[in-house]
């Protein structure tokens, strides 16, 4: 069953906190991506990983194949971050991607 | 810039009224992609296309089309729309499928009236 579960489903932190999203799947795969998506808008593409890490500013992304996870890390966090933050995941098996339910994600000044 | 346009960003249609949403991009990728989102939920893949190959989700109502007339463009096309299809509809491009990224476009948020 292709399954990408996402935790927490919601979330709320003080500026500056260091924040982890996490993201597990159920079945090898070819490519996890981790995407943004502000309220009312548009999604875009933060990583895409198919082993180890990445990093881009302050968001750092990691994927531990062996057990199936994904985590995406908000170093120094701003208001601006606040936004679902959705985690999505092509298997070997098909082409379409697979997306989890998001984490909404709200920083307080 | 390189992008994913999509028009319009709002569409208001009435019940049973065919509306047309478009999706244009300058990456030249051979894949686009049609996703479906309500309110809360994840995006749902309708259907795609590699170059002109079409491939349709099998769980994409009939009442949904799409049209590719050239690598640049790709239209959804929903024939009969009713209060349940009101949504965010998202086009992706990527350049090839399997773990190639997926460049998405703002989105056209559609209300059926």
């Amino acid at each position: 069953k292709n399954e990408v579960e996402q935790s927490p489903q919601n979330l709320t932190a003080q500026e500056g906190e260091f924040i982890t999203i996490n993201c597990s799947y159920s079945v090898g795969i070819s490519a996890l991506h981790w995407l943004q998506q502000h309220p009312g808008g548009g999604i875009v593409s933060l990583f895409m990983l198919s082993s180890g890490k990445k990093k881009h500013g302050r968001l750092i992304a990691t994927i531990n194949i062996q057990e199936k996870h994904s985590s995406l890390h908000i170093t120094a966090s701003h208001p601006r971050d606040s936004a679902v933050y959705i985690c999505a995941v092509r298997y070997h098996t098909g082409n379409q991607f697979y997306f989890g339910t998001g984490t909404s994600l709200t920083v307080i000044p | 810039d390189a992008m994913v346009i999509q028009n319009p960003r709002y569409q208001v249609t009435q019940f049973g009224k065919p509306v047309t949403l478009s999706c244009s991009q300058t990456l030249n990728h051979n894949v686009m992609y049609w996703y479906q989102q309500k309110s809360s939920q994840a995006p749902k893949l309708l259907f795609h296309y590699y170059d002109k190959d079409f491939n349709n989700e099998a769980d994409t109502p009939d009442n949904f089309q799409s049209r590719r007339p050239n690598t640049s463009f790709c239209f959804l096309d929903i024939r009969s729309p009713g209060l349940g299809d009101a949504a965010m509809y998202l086009c992706a491009t990527s350049l090839g499928l399997a773990s190639y990224e997926q460049y998405f476009g703002p989105g056209t948020r559609l209300t059926v009236t």
